[in-house]
């Protein structure tokens, strides 16, 4: 299994800042996923971030509202910019533990409320 | 468009009874299935990865079974306790297995004391 630590771990933040969250791995790993969790819904993907190269963002999801960096094979970042109440969320960091079975791993995530 | 769909969206049970929580999806080209345990304002913990070859997954009291060509899964929790209480998600990776999951909505599971 993978070890993924985040941070903060909860954040009260008000509306038009930014905040960034960050994710580092026990081990180096090629793609790192951004996942959000909005009150009361389930898990939904927001990016995927490969070392190297630009994110891969899905349908619904902008690279100037979550920018991603991933500077190495260890670490990621994702910033929540200029926020509104609707961007209060869990927002998870997940990795691909083993290649050969896919099974994902999560951070404890991060809890953004924004007044 | 990979769907997910978890039933019921809550249980209550008293300790001690065996129950089991249903997943069903849309596509069944499926590379694996995975289900989670979430604590409240927690993140995802991994309970049990079925990858598609296979039938079960067997993990203490938890036992998750996959039936591809129906589209379903369930997991089996025997002898439960107040310490599973939970949600629990299931989440399916389509295709290569290059992507992410994409997530049901989950069984928020209470065990009475």
């Amino acid at each position: 299994s993978a070890v993924i630590s985040q941070k903060p771990s909860r954040d009260i933040c008000q509306r038009g800042t930014s905040l960034t969250i960050q994710c580092q791995v026990d081990s180096q790993v090629t793609m790192m996923f951004w996942y959000r969790q909005q009150p009361g819904q389930s898990l939904t993907l927001i990016a995927t971030a490969n070392q190297g190269s630009e994110a891969t963002y899905e349908s619904g999801f902008v690279i100037d509202k979550f920018p991603i960096s991933r500077p190495n094979l260890t670490f990621s970042t994702l910033t929540v910019s200029n926020m509104s109440p609707e961007d209060s969320s869990i927002y998870l960091c997940s990795v691909r533990g083993h290649l050969n079975t896919g099974e994902l791993f999560f951070g404890e995530g991060s809890r953004l409320t924004v007044l | 468009k990979q769907e997910v769909t978890q039933i019921p969206a809550a249980l209550s049970v008293p300790e001690g009874e065996n129950l089991v929580l249903n997943c069903s999806f849309t596509d069944s080209a499926i590379y694996n299935l995975q289900w989670f345990r979430q604590d409240p304002g927690k993140g995802l913990t991994s309970l049990l990865l079925i990858q598609s070859s296979q039938r079960e997954q067997t993990s203490g009291r938890l036992n998750a079974s996959l039936d591809k060509s129906s589209g379903r899964s369930t997991l089996y929790i025997a002898a439960s306790q107040p310490g599973d209480s939970a949600t629990y998600l299931c989440a399916v990776i389509s295709g290569g297995g290059a992507d992410g999951l994409t997530f049901g909505k989950g069984t928020h599971l209470i065990i009475q004391p």
